[in-house]
């Protein structure tokens, strides 16, 4: 099974800020990583797979980097649609896991 | 439009069963490979079931294996959950979710099923 730390489990920020978001695998994933936002009461939405492609329709002022055992996502002006929380995902092996999930909420 | 619709949900006792569904539309249903995602209240998202198009490949998380089965009609364009031996801690939402084209990201979702495993 591989292990997956995704911090900081809440970040408080404003609109306008750059904010990033970490996840760290136990072992290589190469690039077989996701980035989905879930809203209060919504199903999760992806944003980024493959570690830095943004899914279509998604605002390019969110993007992904990193491989191997380190990814981040980042923000680079929040807006007030994006006070959510965010997951990884990593899809390198079964079973499929997920980070333990990011609140982004209003400081 | 792709949509998933969940269905099925709802208060069981421990030890009962339940059959969620998913009704998809707006793609090439037999084309994907489907996956039931679950999120317990105020909790994370946890991966519980994956078939493959042709319902070749299965695989289960271990948290549900042997009690959970997987299974799909491709002319129905539905897939399904057979839930037996239920436990308290498999009240969730249930999701199903659509894989990306050639990886197994989940590109949709549904809205989610609720199920309640309680006396």
């Amino acid at each position: 099974v591989i292990w997956m730390t995704q911090s900081p489990s809440l970040l408080s920020a404003s609109t306008g800020d750059r904010v990033t978001i970490s996840c760290r695998m136990s072992q290589g994933i190469s690039s077989y990583l996701a980035w989905y936002q879930q809203k209060p009461g919504k199903a999760p939405e992806l944003l980024i797979y493959a570690a830095s492609t943004l899914q279509s329709g998604v605002p390019s002022r969110f993007s992904g980097s990193g491989s191997g055992t380190d990814f981040t996502l980042t923000i680079s002006c929040l807006q007030s649609e994006d006070f959510a929380t965010y997951y990884c995902q990593q899809y390198y092996s079964f079973p499929w896991t997920f980070g333990q999930g990011t609140k982004v909420e209003i400081k | 439009e792709v949509q998933l619709v969940e269905s099925g949900g709802g208060l069981v006792q421990p030890g009962g069963s339940l059959r969620l569904s998913c009704a998809a539309s707006g793609f090439t249903f037999s084309s994907y490979s489907m996956n039931w995602v679950r999120q317990a209240p105020g909790k994370g998202l946890e991966w519980v079931s994956y078939i493959s198009s042709s319902s070749s490949t299965i695989y289960y998380a271990d948290s549900v294996k042997g009690r959970f089965t997987i299974s799909r009609d491709n002319a129905k364009n539905s897939l399904y959950l057979q839930m037996n031996s239920l436990r308290a801690e498999d009240t969730a939402v249930y999701y199903c979710a659509r894989d990306c084209s050639s990886t197994s990201c989940y590109d949709y979702w549904g809205q989610g099923t609720l199920v309640t495993v309680s006396s």
